[in-house]
């Protein structure tokens, strides 16, 4: 099936750093989500976006909708301790709308 | 308060037996949606549904069946079928069937022995 590669897997920062991954599919989307998982817990959703070069913010998170409609990035600024998690992107892949993938995970570990 | 709620939170099980995981949302949404996560993977779709009565086969399936009689409610039945059941389980819901952002539950750590 389709698949969303995220890089990187995992990333190891120094509390106050700035924090950047990203999102890539061969296919096109129409819609990119951002979600963050703390452990045990279902994903949170943090930023969607709909429009192709759409620069979203929430708050330290910026996330933005990559021209090609190929990919997606996710920014955190001056990285804390909670931080910490596991963020996902996710997309329906416009062969089939009503299904929502997910890519891997990058797994964040911030350091105070 | 809304949301959606996924019961009970660990579910211990032998092998060889059927368990089903609920999952209950009162958001009025439309779709609902079962994924599988094992340690340090993402989600894999198992099944999903955009109406009552109607759902699809996600990406691993097998050894998995559900049901959407009504619009809040979706269970997921774990099958003896299922060659490797141990995992954490995530329901989720959105709003419309197509392209809109989708919302957890807390997820069910089933294990099995």
């Amino acid at each position: 099936g389709q698949q969303l590669n995220q890089s990187p897997q995992s990333m190891f920062i120094q509390e106050g750093e700035d924090v950047s991954m990203n999102c890539t599919s061969s296919s096109i989307f129409n819609t990119w989500l951002w979600y963050k998982q703390d452990p045990g817990e279902g994903p949170v959703l943090l930023i969607a976006l709909y429009k192709a070069g759409e620069l979203t913010s929430n708050g330290r998170l910026t996330a933005q909708f990559g021209i090609t409609r190929k990919d997606s990035f996710l920014n955190i600024s001056a990285s804390i301790p909670s931080d910490v998690g596991i963020y996902f992107c996710a997309g329906p892949p416009p062969s089939n709308t009503g299904k929502l993938i997910f890519g891997q995970g990058t797994t964040l570990q911030v350091k105070p | 308060d809304g949301g959606i709620t996924q019961s009970p939170k660990y579910l211990f099980r032998k092998e060889g037996q059927n368990v089903t995981l609920s999952c209950e949302q009162n958001l009025n949404h439309d779709a609902m949606y079962w994924y599988r996560q094992d340690p340090g993977q993402g989600l894999r779709l198992i099944y999903y549904s955009q109406i009552v009565n109607d759902f699809q086969k996600g990406d691993i399936a097998e050894g998995y069946s559900v049901s959407r009689e009504k619009k809040e409610s979706f269970p997921l039945t774990v099958t003896s079928a299922q060659k490797n059941p141990t995992a954490f389980y995530l329901c989720a819901s959105s709003i419309r069937a197509t392209g809109t952002e989708a919302f957890f539950g807390q997820g069910t750590r089933l294990t099995v022995v």
